[in-house]
C-alpha cells in the first residue's frame, strides 16, 4: 500500500511563472490537507479537502492559490505568478475521514513534500 | 496564529540520555499528537493522546497532558542518535469545525553519538 505520493520532488520556477504540485493521498484516503513550510519553521495549514470539495481554506492566501481534488485524479495546489516568498517545502498529509471532519483520534499520514524554488 | 508552541527549539544530548520536550497550546482541544520530521522529509505520526488521557507510552515515548496549564510534554528516553529529528506537536481544537490540525514550530532534537 503505497503512502502519500508528491511530485515533483523539487520544483524550481522563475517569478511569474505558474507551480502545480500534486498530491496522490494513501489508497482509501479521502481527505487531503495541504502545509507549508518555511525553512526552520513548524507546518503552517493552507487548505483541507475532499473529493470534489474544499472543507475549509482558512489558511490559504487570497490571491494566487488555489486548490483542487477532483473525483479522479491527484489533488492539485496550483500558485499563479509565483514570487519569491511562495519559496518553502509544500506537504500534503491525507486521512480516511468521515463525512465532512477530521474525526477526533485521527492521524495525518505526510508525503515527503515538493520543495518550490522561485528564481 | 500557530495553536502550538514547542520549547526548547533546539535541544542537543548526549546518546543514551533522555530527551524532553514541551508544548504550550491556546484553546481547548480534542487531542494533541506529536510528530517527527527527519531532514527534508516528510512528518511520521508517533502517538496520539485524548483530552480526557493524563499520559500515554509507546516504546521509549512517553507523552503527558496537562489540560489545565494546556500544556503537553514528549520525552525520548535512552536516546540514540538515529532520534535525531525535529518534533512538532499538533492540536485538534474543539472550536474547529472541521477538525484540521494546526502544528507548533517544533524542537529540533540532536543526539550525539
Amino acid at each position: 500500500n503505497a503512502g502519500v505520493m508528491q511530485n515533483p520532488r523539487h520544483l524550481v520556477r522563475r517569478r511569474g511563472q505558474e507551480a502545480r504540485l500534486r498530491c496522490s493521498p494513501m489508497k482509501g484516503h479521502s481527505h487531503v490537507y495541504w502545509y507549508r513550510q518555511l525553512p526552520e519553521e513548524g507546518l503552517k495549514f493552507m487548505v483541507y479537502l475532499q473529493k470534489e470539495n474544499i472543507i475549509d481554506e482558512s489558511g490559504m492566501p487570497k490571491e494566487r492559490f488555489s486548490a483542487e481534488f477532483p473525483k479522479e485524479g491527484p489533488s492539485i495546489l496550483r500558485i499563479q505568478q509565483v514570487v519569491r516568498g511562495d519559496s518553502a517545502a509544500y506537504f500534503c498529509a491525507s486521512s480516511p475521514g468521515q463525512g465532512s471532519k477530521l474525526s477526533t483520534n485521527e492521524k495525518l499520514f505526510f508525503g515527503s513534500g515538493t520543495q518550490l524554488s522561485v528564481l | 496564529s500557530q495553536q502550538g508552541e514547542e520549547d526548547p527549539q533546539a535541544l542537543s544530548i548526549q546518546e543514551g540520555e533522555n530527551a524532553t520536550m514541551n508544548c504550550s497550546y491556546k484553546t481547548s482541544i480534542n487531542n494533541l499528537q506529536w510528530y517527527r520530521q527527519n531532514s527534508g522529509r516528510g512528518l511520521v505520526h508517533l502517538i496520539l493522546i485524548r483530552s480526557n488521557e493524563r499520559e500515554k507510552h509507546s516504546g521509549r515515548l512517553r507523552v503527558t497532558l496537562d489540560t489545565s496549564k494546556k500544556s503537553s510534554s514528549l520525552l525520548i528516553t535512552a536516546s540514540r542518535a538515529a532520534d535525531t529529528a525535529s518534533y512538532f506537536c499538533a492540536t485538534d481544537a474543539v472550536s474547529s469545525n472541521t477538525g484540521k490540525l494546526i502544528f507548533g514550530q517544533g524542537t529540533t532534537l540532536q543526539v550525539k553519538p
